[in-house]
């Protein structure tokens, strides 16, 4: 079965600076995939950023970032020039794709606040 | 491109009452998931249909929730009767073909649920 862990329930970061959400998983697949998405109050939900486990180099989308430790089973996320639109919760999950049944699974949370 | 579309955004009910929650996918969206999420908590799947067929139910309380998707299109998720715990947000994903594509689902806004 596959866990997603997500520590930090709440963060904060000043407008313009970088904060790094944290992110361990475990699962027993050899080809799986990360994901960070972000849910803004009483919106839905939309997909940051996504790295495939067997890429060695981290994503990347213009102001975000991951940082990818696969022996470490790790799945950071940076924000660069942090903006008040990027106040939101954000969700790591993770996703197995072998076999036929693809199961997607979420991690608590991180509860991203930006300060002006 | 039209999102998914849900429905309603907000129920109060009493417990042992019933409710039901409609999700239509984004057009040609093969795969569609309901997400139950408690607050706090990340979103737990329910039910994940593929066209019309259910793939994985395993974490749907049958007892008390169903949900269907008779033309492969638009579905329905009901609850009879329910409990406190089932306050929650439900979420709606689609996804073209499963996770295959590119594993990114497309959630709704949701349908926020207080049982009293």
């Amino acid at each position: 079965a596959q866990t997603v862990t997500q520590s930090q329930p709440e963060m904060s970061v000043q407008e313009a600076e970088t904060v790094t959400l944290s992110c361990t998983y475990d699962t027993s697949e050899s080809d799986y995939y990360l994901f960070w998405y972000k849910q803004p109050p009483s919106r839905q939900m939309i997909l940051v950023i996504r790295q495939e486990a067997y890429k060695q180099q981290n994503a990347t989308e213009n102001r975000f970032s991951v940082n990818f430790q696969k022996a470490a089973k790790s799945f950071s996320l940076k924000i660069s020039d942090s903006q008040l639109g990027d106040a939101a919760m954000y969700f790591c999950a993770s996703l197995n794709s072998g076999g036929s049944n693809y199961k997607l699974t979420f991690g608590k949370g991180t509860l991203l606040t930006v300060n002006p | 491109e039209a999102g998914v579309a849900q429905s309603p955004r907000y129920k109060i009910i009493e417990k042992r009452q019933s409710v039901a929650f409609w999700c239509n996918p984004i057009s040609g969206h093969a795969t569609l998931y309901w997400y139950q999420q408690i607050l706090g908590q990340g979103p737990k799947l329910l039910i994940q249909f593929q066209n019309n067929g259910v793939v994985d139910d395993s974490q749907l309380p049958k007892d008390r929730f169903s949900a269907e998707r008779l033309k492969g299109v638009d579905s329905t998720l009901k609850i009879q009767p329910a409990k406190l715990e089932d306050s929650a947000v439900y979420l709606c994903a689609s996804s073209p073909q499963g996770y295959r594509t590119t594993g990114e689902l497309f959630f709704g806004e949701g349908s926020r649920l207080t049982v009293l």
